[in-house]
């Protein structure tokens, strides 16, 4: 089965620097990547997602890119802000077809004012 | 997300009783799924349903059993429970007509003793 690994598990950044998480991920069919916010007591929240036909995708201060031929991807944060402090999860899955998603170990993010 | 709903929010039991977590969605979702959440860790799935006659296992289904009562509704069973099993549970759906994105309930926090 698949297999995501998720580095590092706990980021520590200045407020206003970038912050950078990384996944890889095993099963080469997986075409399917989302992220997923999980703020202290909160459910997991969608914030971004990317699919294996497209490099990168931003959305204002986030952004996720692929490398299928590495099978790893990663998500870009910009200008942090306090609000950016939370639990980040990467997963990868096949898509529709098995809607099944296997998640990373999170990382915590921790954004010092 | 309101359209998900967890009951109980929060448990306490003891070693050898017989537990049910339920899991309720407006969503009008077909896939329903039940994932552990331990801490440090990442979100491990225990069993999904794509719809009312299927249910399959995931990475952590041993001492676990669900039942798909009805599209809106999917309960997670502890037949037996044991310290091992504290945690944080979450329920979560999706559409895969509406894209791939899992909602997520807001969790049952359940202490084995």
């Amino acid at each position: 089965g698949e297999n995501v690994e998720q580095h590092p598990s706990t980021l520590s950044v200045q407020e206003g620097d970038s912050a950078v998480i990384k996944c890889t991920y095993s099963d080469s069919a997986s075409n399917y990547f989302p992220w997923y916010k999980q703020e202290l007591g909160k459910r997991p929240q969608l914030i971004i997602d990317i699919r294996s036909n497209v490099g990168e995708k931003k959305d204002q201060r986030i952004a996720v890119t692929l490398n299928k031929t590495a099978k790893h991807f990663s998500l870009h944060i910009t200008e942090t802000q306090p609000e950016d402090s939370a639990v980040y999860f990467c997963a990868a899955s096949m898509g529709a077809a098995g809607n099944k998603l296997t998640f990373g170990g999170g990382t915590r993010v921790l954004v010092k004012p | 997300d309101a359209d998900v709903t967890q009951t109980p929010r929060n448990r306490i039991t003891k070693t050898g009783k017989r537990i049910m977590l339920e899991c309720s969605q407006t969503k009008g979702h077909d896939r329903m799924y039940w994932y552990r959440q331990d801490p440090g860790l990442g979100l491990q799935l225990i069993y999904y349903s794509f719809d009312v006659k299927d249910i399959n296992k995931g990475e952590i289904s041993d001492g676990y059993s669900v039942s798909r009562q009805a599209q809106a509704k999917f309960s997670l069973s502890l037949e037996s429970a044991i310290p091992n099993q504290t945690a944080l549970y979450f329920c979560a759906t999706s559409d895969p007509g509406g894209g791939e994105t899992q909602y997520f309930g807001p969790g049952t926090r359940l202490l084995v003793l």
